[in-house]
């Protein structure tokens, strides 16, 4: 079965600063997605950013980027120029890409601070 | 506007006393899911659907009913509602797959549920 693992419950971070979140996770699949969301104090469940296992290149969305270690199983998202507004519980999540069942597997997530 | 949308946002209610928490999309999207979200687990999938009239468990469906007779709907029914059942709600949606391309899983705003 597969899991994803996100050890760091809490982080925090300075306004301007630059934050990596870990996420580790565990498959024999070779071709999956790795999701990063966030979700802030209104609850919604807002996607970040999206990583195909197919793709060498890390993916990037504007501040937001992965650093995408298949071998390894790792999957961190790093936040530059961290905002006001970032500040929010982050979810890893891992589908696999074969089956319909377009099932989410989450991490237990991680709640980041941003300090002024 | 696309949206997932779910009614109630909250819920406070009794042991024994069944409830239905209703989901609908307006995207015409074939897959649908319940997640509950509690603290230090994330988010586990409850049940999904592929289609109408074809539902199937997700990881903790202990507990739970739902439904799929229109596209558009996907009632959660909790028959006995007991305390362990306390948690955040999350109805979900996305297209089916094409290809190597991931649709992207829209989620409604959340039912926050309180079992006494």
């Amino acid at each position: 079965a597969q899991t994803v693992t996100q050890s760091q419950p809490e982080m925090s971070v300075q306004e301007a600063e630059t934050v990596t979140l870990s996420c580790t996770y565990d498959t024999s699949e070779s071709d999956y997605y790795l999701f990063w969301y966030k979700q802030p104090p209104s609850r919604q469940m807002i996607l970040v950013i999206r990583q195909e296992a197919y793709k060498q290149q890390n993916a990037t969305e504007n501040r937001f980027s992965v650093n995408f270690q298949k071998a390894a199983k790792s999957f961190s998202l790093k936040i530059s120029d961290s905002q006001l507004g970032d500040a929010a519980m982050y979810f890893c999540a891992y589908r696999r890409l074969s089956g319909n069942t377009g099932k989410l597997i989450f991490g237990q997530g991680t709640t980041l601070q941003v300090k002024p | 506007e696309a949206q997932v949308t779910q009614n109630p946002r909250y819920l406070i209610t009794v042991t024994g006393k069944k409830l239905t928490v209703t989901c609908s999309q307006n995207m015409n999207h074939e897959y649908m899911s319940w997640y509950r979200q509690d603290p230090g687990l994330g988010l586990r999938q409850i049940y999904y659907s592929m289609n109408v009239e074809v539902t199937d468990k997700g990881d903790v469906p202990e507990g739970y009913k739902v439904s799929r007779k229109e596209k558009r709907n996907f009632p959660l029914i909790l028959e006995s509602p007991s305390p362990n059942q306390t948690s955040l709600y999350f109805c979900a949606s996305r297209s089916r797959d094409t290809g190597l391309h991931d649709n992207e899983q829209f989620f409604g705003p959340g039912t926050r549920l309180t079992v006494l």
